[in-house]
């Protein structure tokens, strides 16, 4: 079996202010592949990143920033510089070998206020 | 660039009637999968299916029947609506499981039993 966490159910910060959505993991597979997908007000689910159970390597990508830790089985995702346009529902997901099929958490809601 | 396609979008029936959403796929993709969105829970698994008339049972199964009789089209019946299946779904596909590279979503149909 396989879970995934995000504590933070709702965010609010103020423009420009720097936010971290926290995803915390479940799994028993040594091999497993963690995601971050973003669902703005129009509803579909973009893909934002991956990250596989062998690379620990932490990645930025402009504004955008993960910490994958697997000694806390934690995949943070860090916003620098909030803008309107990030307001979105954030998912936290997790496939492993184990015939588990994608797991998502329960979405974080971040709403940036101008 | 919809290789996976939901219909209808929006769709309103009654309590007891018969439902099937449609999920198309141009990408002669193995696995397709149904998932549902509800708020704070995430995206929950359905049912999937790994080949033509070869489908499972994912976490949420009660009260829905799927059918996949070509490779690119998966159908999800709810046999008699309730208003406990209002709810947003979504289609997914990928090459393999577990896929690395994520899966790929549908738009969505919102789903409303009254």
């Amino acid at each position: 079996a396989q879970k995934v966490t995000q504590a933070q159910t709702e965010i609010s910060v103020v423009e420009k202010e720097d936010v971290t959505l926290d995803c915390v993991y479940e799994t028993r597979d040594t091999t497993y592949y963690l995601f971050w997908y973003k669902q703005p007000p129009s509803g579909e689910l973009v893909f934002l990143i991956r990250r596989n159970s062998f690379d620990e390597q932490n990645e930025i990508s402009g504004r955008y920033s993960w910490n994958f830790q697997k000694s806390t089985s934690s995949f943070n995702f860090t916003i620098t510089a909030s803008q309107v346009v990030d307001s979105a529902v954030y998912f936290c997901a997790l496939n492993n070998n184990a015939g588990n099929m994608l797991t998502f958490g329960g979405g974080t809601r971040l709403m940036v206020k101008p | 660039d919809a290789g996976i396609t939901q219909s209808p979008r929006h769709k309103v029936t009654e309590t007891g009637t018969p439902v099937t959403l449609r999920c198309h796929q141009t990408e002669n993709h193995r696995y397709m999968y149904w998932y549902r969105q509800d708020p704070g829970h995430g995206l929950r698994l359905i049912h999937y299916s790994y080949g033509v008339k070869d489908t499972d049972k994912g976490e949420v199964s009660d009260g829905y029947s799927v059918s996949r009789s070509k490779t690119e089209d998966f159908l999800l019946t709810l046999e008699s609506a309730t208003s406990s299946q209002t709810s947003v779904y979504f289609c997914a596909i990928s090459e393999d499981q577990p896929n690395p590279y994520g899966y790929t979503f549908g738009s969505g149909t919102r789903l409303t039993v009254v």
